[in-house]
């Protein structure tokens, strides 16, 4: 069975901090890792990571993906009271277009 | 500017009745997909619509579950005799090279 696992589950940070979050996966077939966050309800997609050591960068934001060792982390630089959301990581493992499996989320408040 | 829309936005039902939650997308696409996210737990895949046609479900999609892309534009999904524990947000998203980008979502709730 697919595992994506992320952590810290919950994390709370000051405005202008920067942060780490972490999302390693056990998955068959790897194709993809993909980044969201998520405020009140719909996913907002972020980063899709296909190739390892490849840095993808938006902003303040940035990714980077390990698949020897199974791992993405997500940057984020000088947080803002906006950032605070839940970062979801998941894992295509079938063709480019199958499903997507899904960590719990990291929990991020950035306290003014 | 949403990659796809969905109504309602919220449906409250009694449990065994039908529900149709419907998913439009901006633009024509060919691959759709359904999740759900019961309060407080993980995004869940549901089922995969390739060309009008299913591609792949999980094992949540049981034959309560049904989808359909009646007039080619609007894509349903249909939950035959609801369950308390059918209480979630019901996502539509739509892919494209991989990259899938979810609607705003429909919160289900079934008493």
């Amino acid at each position: 069975e697919d595992k994506v696992v992320q952590s810290p589950l919950s994390l709370v940070v000051h405005e202008g901090d920067t942060v780490t979050l972490n999302c390693s996966y056990e998955v068959t077939n790897f194709r993809s890792l993909l980044w969201y966050k998520q405020e009140k309800k719909a996913p907002t997609f972020l980063f899709m990571l296909t190739s390892s050591g490849i840095e993808k960068k938006s902003g303040r934001l940035s990714s980077i993906l390990d698949n020897k060792e199974l791992f993405s982390i997500l940057n984020i630089t000088a947080t803002q009271t906006g950032d605070s959301a839940v970062y979801l990581c998941a894992v295509n493992s079938g063709g480019s277009n199958y499903k997507l499996t899904f960590g719990k989320g990291t929990l991020l408040t950035v306290n003014p | 500017e949403p990659e796809v829309t969905q109504t309602p936005s919220h449906q409250v039902t009694q449990m065994g009745q039908e529900v149709i939650l419907r998913c439009v997308p901006i633009s024509n696409h060919l691959y759709f997909y359904w999740y759900r996210q019961i309060l407080g737990q993980k995004v869940e895949f549901l089922v995969s619509f390739y060309n009008n046609e299913i591609s792949e479900k999980s094992e949540i999609f049981d034959d309560q579950f049904s989808v359909e892309r009646p007039d080619g534009s609007n894509f349903t999904l249909k939950i035959r005799s609801t369950k308390l524990e059918d209480s979630a947000m019901y996502f539509c998203a739509r892919g494209v090279s991989g990259e899938q980008y979810f609607g705003p979502g429909t919160r289900l709730t079934v008493t």
